[in-house]
């Protein structure tokens, strides 16, 4: 079946602009993850969405990262005014739900370059 | 603070080596340990989880080993093939759903 995907593959913007990051989980995914990674770095959990529980936004880095999820499909990630700083991978993930056997489904990722 | 760290950070090995690659975790409390595979543009692959009751996993070639007393895991990869080519991190979960990741090591195997 299909994978997790992600919209746009690739983003370059200009500092100080708004970006919105698109992740279309696994149907029947009730878990849903962003993370981010920059050059050199391991991945850095974001946020985390379970069903209709309140989101774990411990991960966000600062108040210009926002991110919604509609139900168990979509979510959006947005990183408002933009800085050289936010350059870096942006991955989602999804899993069926959080059991200790259950694995965690990436998908390809955003490519973000702030100039 | 949670810390993972592997090493190598690269490895370039001939084809039909076999190699081990280690992960070393700060967190003993443990409920599972991840292998998973990145490929240059796409998302990370799962190759193996151990549970925390276990001390290894076997999936053809590869083989991953764990040590929650002294904080280590390994994943062994016999037979290299040129197609093994990838970064390979490894990612300790604790209780929750977080995982937290080494930042990988490259790997190349030469034809």
């Amino acid at each position: 079946g299909a994978g997790v995907s992600q919209s746009p593959s690739n983003k370059v913007t200009e500092k100080g602009k708004d970006v919105e990051l698109r992740c279309d989980p696994i149907s029947g995914h009730t878990a849903l993850y962003w993370y981010r990674q920059r050059l050199g770095q391991g991945l850095e959990f974001l946020i985390y969405f379970q069903g209709n529980s309140a989101p774990d936004k411990s991960g966000l880095p600062s108040d210009r990262f926002s991110a919604e999820r509609t139900g168990e499909s979509v979510s959006t990630l947005t990183i408002q005014r933009t800085q050289q700083e936010d350059s870096a991978v942006y991955l989602c993930a999804s899993s069926p739900g959080t059991g200790t056997q259950e694995t965690q489904y990436f998908g390809p990722g955003t490519r973000l370059l702030v100039l | 603070k949670q810390e993972v760290t592997q090493i190598p950070a690269a490895l370039s090995v001939p084809e039909g080596e076999n190699l081990v690659l280690n992960c070393s975790f700060t967190d003993s409390a443990i409920y599972n340990l991840q292998w998973f595979r990145q490929d240059p543009g796409k998302g990370l692959t799962s190759l193996l989880l151990i549970q925390s009751s276990q001390r290894e996993q076997t999936s053809g070639r590869l083989n991953a080993s764990l040590d929650k007393s002294s904080g280590r895991s390994t994943l062994y990869i016999a037979a290299s093939q040129p197609g093994d080519s990838a970064t390979y991190l490894c990612a300790h979960r604790r209780s929750n759903y977080k995982l937290t990741f080494g930042k990988g090591t490259l790997l190349t195997v030469n034809p």
